[in-house]
């Protein structure tokens, strides 16, 4: 069964304009870790920013935020005053244990100048 | 060096070819990962060491084969092949826990002629 869900193959957004990309999730577990990935062309994954599932703020790192609703099982990356190297696929992952890492399908986000 | 290295970065090799890739980590981890990562598809968490030990191998087949000799080495030994196993072969590593990041290596693009 799918643990991660993204639904947007391809987003594009304007160069220094605001840009959400959507993540769900499913787990009965009550402890997990949520985690955004970018990956530009070269291939390297780059991590961006985490949430644990007891942080009751939401995350944030620079320009990123990560947007945490538990109930609702989602877990969406806000970045802000997108530049045209954020251009790349985005992923998102949880974590239930050491050894039970899960990703998503991935985003790919264009940035427009 | 630091962080994680993989070698090769490009490999081709032929369905008969034995190879072998390369990871290494001087990030002091615990933890280190296989992915295996196709086109249009999340990528496939392939094997998880935790203190050289071998805990988790997601029905992988017996062409691949891990080999994990110390907390900083991870190498995957590749045999008989097929072309669907054409892809980015990507390794990470953490400090182990749920709400550890993963720090991945460039990765190996590997075709299988």
């Amino acid at each position: 069964a799918q643990k991660i869900t993204q639904t947007q193959p391809g987003m594009f957004v304007q160069e220094k304009e605001a840009v959400t990309l959507d993540c769900t999730y499913d787990t009965s577990d009550q402890s997990y870790g949520l985690f955004w990935y970018k990956q530009p062309s070269s291939g390297e994954m780059i991590f961006l920013i985490y949430q644990g599932s007891y942080d009751e703020q939401n995350a944030t790192e620079g320009r990123y935020s990560l947007n945490f609703q538990k109930a609702r099982k989602s877990a969406n990356l806000v970045i802000s005053a997108s530049q045209l190297g954020d251009s790349a696929m985005y992923f998102c992952a949880m974590s239930l244990s050491v050894d039970k890492f899960y990703f998503g399908s991935g985003t790919k986000l264009n940035v427009k100048p | 060096e630091t962080g994680v290295t993989q070698t090769p970065r490009h490999l081709v090799m032929g369905m008969t070819n034995k190879k072998s890739l390369k990871c290494e980590q001087h990030l002091g981890h615990n933890a280190m990962y296989w992915y295996k990562q196709s086109a249009k598809k999340p990528l496939e968490l392939m094997f998880v060491y935790n203190f050289k030990e071998q805990t988790e191998n997601n029905s992988v087949p017996s062409r691949f084969s891990p080999e994990c000799p110390n907390s900083s080495h991870l190498f995957l030994h590749l045999h008989t092949l097929q072309p669907e196993d054409s892809a980015l072969y990507l390794c990470a590593s953490s400090q182990g826990g749920r709400g550890r990041e993963q720090f991945f290596g460039p990765g190996t693009r590997l075709t299988v002629l």
